[in-house]
């Protein structure tokens, strides 16, 4: 099993410049979120799915869409990147209480 | 949701145990408490979790108080490896996780 793979690993943007970040998990998991973390800090939940179809918001959600198509794959998207979103991005997956979340290995992304 | 206090940062000698508290006061009675931990800029790594009782895997110990506003994280034999943030979440029961700060373990040689 592959587990929760995240693509890219690295990014660099223009301000202004729209782009995805591709999520998928291998597990069969109903439950996705997407996380940021910034430098010295924990993680910030920005979007999460219960469902293929259902998503909701976190807490800090302005500037990211999400959609869930499939339980394989949620993607999160950046309209229009802003220096303030420089962080590194994690995906995560759960099989649903008590099991605790899988993540991935995280995207870098820089906006210059 | 319920919110979760650890401390900022903690020391341990290599081969001692390391000791991580944390506190929940805010836990509700269905919500389970979880333990994770990230090395450098890794994803998070899960390491136990618990509803009431007392859990023990083959990475750590968990000792939840009777009242369940509290719990710690016990690494039995720390190593150098175990240097990592540690991160004390308590799941709502919608299944999301919210993170604190955590705490940032280093072990001694």
């Amino acid at each position: 099993n592959a587990g929760v793979t995240q693509t890219p690993k690295f990014q660099v943007l223009k301000t202004g410049q729209s782009m995805t970040l591709q999520c998928a998990q291998d597990m069969n998991h109903e439950y996705m979120s997407w996380y940021r973390q910034d430098p010295g800090m924990g993680l910030r939940l920005i979007h999460y799915s219960v469902g293929a179809g259902i998503t909701d918001q976190g807490e800090v959600p302005n500037g990211y869409n999400v959609s869930r198509s499939t339980t394989e794959d949620f993607p999160l998207r950046l309209l229009s990147a802003a220096p303030s979103q420089t962080s590194v991005y994690f995906c995560a997956s759960s099989g649903g209480r008590p099991f605790g979340y899988t993540f991935g290995s995280g995207t870098r992304l820089t906006v210059v | 949701d319920a919110k979760t206090t650890q401390p900022p940062s903690m020391d341990c000698a290599e081969g001692r145990a390391a000791n991580l508290p944390c506190n929940h006061s805010t836990i509700s009675g269905n919500e389970y408490v979880y333990w994770y931990r990230q090395i450098h800029s890794q994803g998070p790594q899960y390491i136990i979790h618990g509803l009431k009782n007392n859990e023990t895997n083959e990475m750590a110990s968990l000792i939840i108080t009777e009242d369940r506003k509290s719990s710690t994280l016990i690494l039995p034999h720390a190593t150098l490896r175990d240097t990592a943030v540690y991160y004390c979440i308590v799941a709502n029961t919608g299944n999301q996780f919210y993170f604190g700060t955590g705490t940032s373990l280093t072990v001694i040689p």
